[in-house]
């Protein structure tokens, strides 16, 4: 009974590959985010999702795009993969955009 | 420019040893304060919401204050359970919460 959860856990790739990451929630939220924490630990915003509606774009490269399927599933693809890449992605949700966010466990993406 | 500031980086405490941790922000139009919990390998999980300045919650052990440029979350008798980043994050008119970089907290049984 997993409310935010993201597959896959880790995912190691080579330059100039392109992947993707799933992402699911069960709490019956209409917003979903994705964010980045880099080596420092600095968890930045990168996108956020209302009801399948691009809400917050931040500035992020456009090798990276998110799709919404539907409102509990929000995933992001990211093309031509570069070392710079290498992070920890994570997903969360919210009931409202103002709410408390809840995260998933995090996909850690390491470039080589 | 929206800014969050989380002091100290990092905190030692025997167990049993209260402290607290400082969150200073600037924000425009604070719509809520976030506190969460991290721990290492695992995505934050969420502690608290403030809204406005006065406002205080309890949880176990810790307690989150707020005013108009701080917030406060105080830890009494920690044990090492209570091990982990603590991140503060305020949210502003654009929707948009800023994580601060956080307070490593480690409690020395």
């Amino acid at each position: 009974d997993t409310a935010v959860s993201q597959t896959p856990k880790y995912l190691v790739t080579q330059m100039g590959n392109d992947k993707s990451i799933k992402c699911e929630q069960n709490l019956g939220h209409d917003t979903m985010y994705w964010y980045k924490q880099d080596s420092k630990k600095f968890l930045k915003i990168m996108f956020s999702y209302n009801n399948k509606e691009l809400i917050i774009n931040e500035t992020v490269p456009n090798r990276f795009s998110p799709k919404s399927p539907d409102k509990a599933h929000l995933n992001l693809h990211i093309n031509s993969l570069e070392l710079g890449d290498s992070a920890v992605y994570f997903c969360a949700s919210s009931q409202v955009d103002t709410g408390p966010q809840y995260f998933g466990p995090g996909t850690r993406l390491t470039v080589t | 420019e929206d800014q969050v500031t989380q002091s100290p980086e990092a905190l030692r405490l025997q167990e049993g040893e209260s402290s607290s941790l400082n969150c200073s922000y600037t924000v425009s139009g604070l719509r809520g304060l976030f506190w969460y919990r991290q721990d290492p390998g695992k995505g934050p999980e969420f502690l608290f919401t403030l809204y406005s300045a006065g406002e205080e919650k309890e949880k176990e052990r810790l307690k989150a204050t707020l005013t108009k440029k701080e917030s406060f979350l105080h830890i009494t008798a920690p044990k090492p359970e209570d091990s982990a980043t603590y991140l503060c994050a305020p949210g502003g008119r654009d929707d948009k919460i800023i994580f601060g970089k956080g307070t490593r907290l480690h409690i020395l049984p």
